[in-house]
């Protein structure tokens, strides 16, 4: 089957510092990897993705590059921002839009001023 | 972008009554929409896929009896949670998929709407 798995958190960072967020997956077929953030009370917002191996999905000065080798998805930003405080999740689908997707746990992430 | 809208966002009810949740697709057609549930700080758990004209598809461990859903065109999809509890109380989110949409083609997500039962 399927599955997603992120690290634990929650991560409180300090404005300016980097961020990496871990995200192994294990897909039956060649999939396509997400990762959705959360602000507080609302819905899921894609965030970037990636349909192949090596491909970078990048938005918003996050970046993740899609890792066949060690089946990875790894999140990254140089500096965070307070309104980056938010909870991400990472994600899968195998298939089209209308296949479903298969999330990790989602991690909080706390910027402090 | 393509927006996905859910009515209503907050709802109270008593034990015992039904709740209706509609979930819009804006600007497009969707042949097929999602139902989720969240409880706090988890992740979204797949209750049901539901797909336009068709029944929906319910994921083990959900009780269809009690999660009506309807995808009567392509840009409706309601979640009806009948004879809800106090259990029922979650965070409802749903996501619709473009038709046609090819690989890699994202879902959109709604806003979500929070069920709370008295």
């Amino acid at each position: 089957g399927n599955s997603v798995t992120q690290m634990e958190g929650p991560v409180t960072l300090s404005e300016e510092a980097f961020l990496t967020i871990n995200c192994t997956y294990t897909a039956t077929g060649y999939p396509s990897l997400f990762w959705y953030v959360q602000y507080p009370g609302e819905g899921l917002q894609l965030l970037l993705k990636a349909t192949k191996a090596d491909d970078k999905g990048s938005n918003k000065g996050f970046e993740a590059t899609y890792r066949k080798e060690t089946t990875s998805f790894h999140l990254e930003k140089g500096s965070v921002q307070v309104s980056d405080s938010a909870v991400y999740f990472c994600a899968l689908s195998v298939g089209g839009a209308n296949s479903k997707l298969t999330f990790g746990k989602g991690i909080t992430l706390s910027v402090r001023p | 972008g393509a927006v996905v809208s859910q009515h209503p966002s907050w709802v109270i009810c008593k034990s015992g009554t039904s709740v209706k949740i509609e979930c819009r697709s804006l600007d497009f057609q969707a042949t097929t929409m999602f139902w989720y549930r969240q409880f706090p700080k988890q992740s979204l758990m797949l209750m049901a896929t539901s797909n336009e004209g068709s029944k929906a598809t319910y994921e083990q461990g959900v009780e269809k009896d009690k999660f009506l859903i309807n995808h009567a065109s392509l840009t409706l999809s309601t979640l009806t949670v009948t004879s809800a509890h106090p259990e029922d109380s979650s965070f409802y989110i749903c996501s619709a998929g473009l038709a046609g949409g090819t690989r890699g083609e994202t879902q959109y997500f709604g806003p979500g709407t929070r069920l709370l039962v008295l």
